[in-house]
């Protein structure tokens, strides 16, 4: 079975610092998919950035970013210049690759990110 | 776009009784649909994987008699809570997967929060 930890319960920022979450995952497959999320206190489950294991190349979203090393099964999120709305809970998680049920997740037990003023 | 909705957003209920819980995938339609709980800073789990037409797929350890899942039509599928209990008291959160293979990730709802008094 697939499991994902982030071993960071908390972390705390100052604005318009850099912070970095991280985040491995343990899997035998060698297609899938790996997606940080962010939860507000609304709960909204909102997408901040996706990485396809088959790509080499770091996924970027503005001042978000990821470092994933698949031989190390790492995969970290760094956010630049963090900014106020940036605090909220953040997970970590994997999909398997291909379609239907493979569309499911596995979350990390996610990192509470404060920024502070 | 991929617009999930969730209804009610939040409810209350007594003990004992049943709770309807829909998610609604409004502007496409979805042959998979996947129910999480999140319990109070706590991660999501998986419950299980609903498809249109079929029997839900459950998660190990999750009681398919008392989390009735049914998914009768491509933008509709709903979580009945059946004798519900103050331990199932929980925030319940439903993704939908679009056709095809075009987006790599299910889009989340916005949430129930239900409380059993």
């Amino acid at each position: 079975a697939q499991t994902v930890t982030q071993s960071q319960p908390e972390m705390s920022v100052q604005e318009a610092e850099t912070v970095t979450l991280s985040c491995t995952y343990d899997t035998s497959e060698s297609d899938y998919y790996l997606f940080w999320y962010k939860q507000p206190p609304s709960r909204q489950m909102i997408l901040v950035i996706r990485q396809e294991a088959y790509k080499q190349q770091n996924a970027t979203e503005n001042r978000f970013s990821v470092n994933f090393q698949k031989a190390a099964k790492s995969f970290s999120l760094k956010i630049s210049d963090s900014q106020l709305g940036d605090a909220a809970m953040y997970f970590c998680a994997y999909r398997r690759g291909g379609g239907g049920s493979n569309y499911k997740l596995t979350f990390g037990k996610g990192t509470l990110l404060t920024v502070n003023p | 776009g991929a617009v999930v909705s969730q209804h009610p957003s939040w409810v209350i209920c007594k003990s004992g009784t049943s709770v309807k819980i829909e998610c609604r995938s409004l502007d496409f339609q979805a042959t998979t649909m996947f129910w999480y709980r999140q319990f109070p800073k706590q991660s999501l789990m998986l419950m299980a994987t609903s498809n249109e037409g079929s029997k839900a797929t459950y998660e190990q350890g999750v009681e398919k008699d008392k989390f009735l899942i049914n998914h009768a039509s491509l933008t509709l599928s709903t979580l009945t809570v059946t004798s519900a209990h103050p331990e199932d008291s929980s925030f319940y959160i439903c993704s939908a997967k679009k056709p095809g293979q075009g987006a790599t990730e299910a889009f989340f709802g916005q949430g129930t929060r239900l409380t059993v008094v």
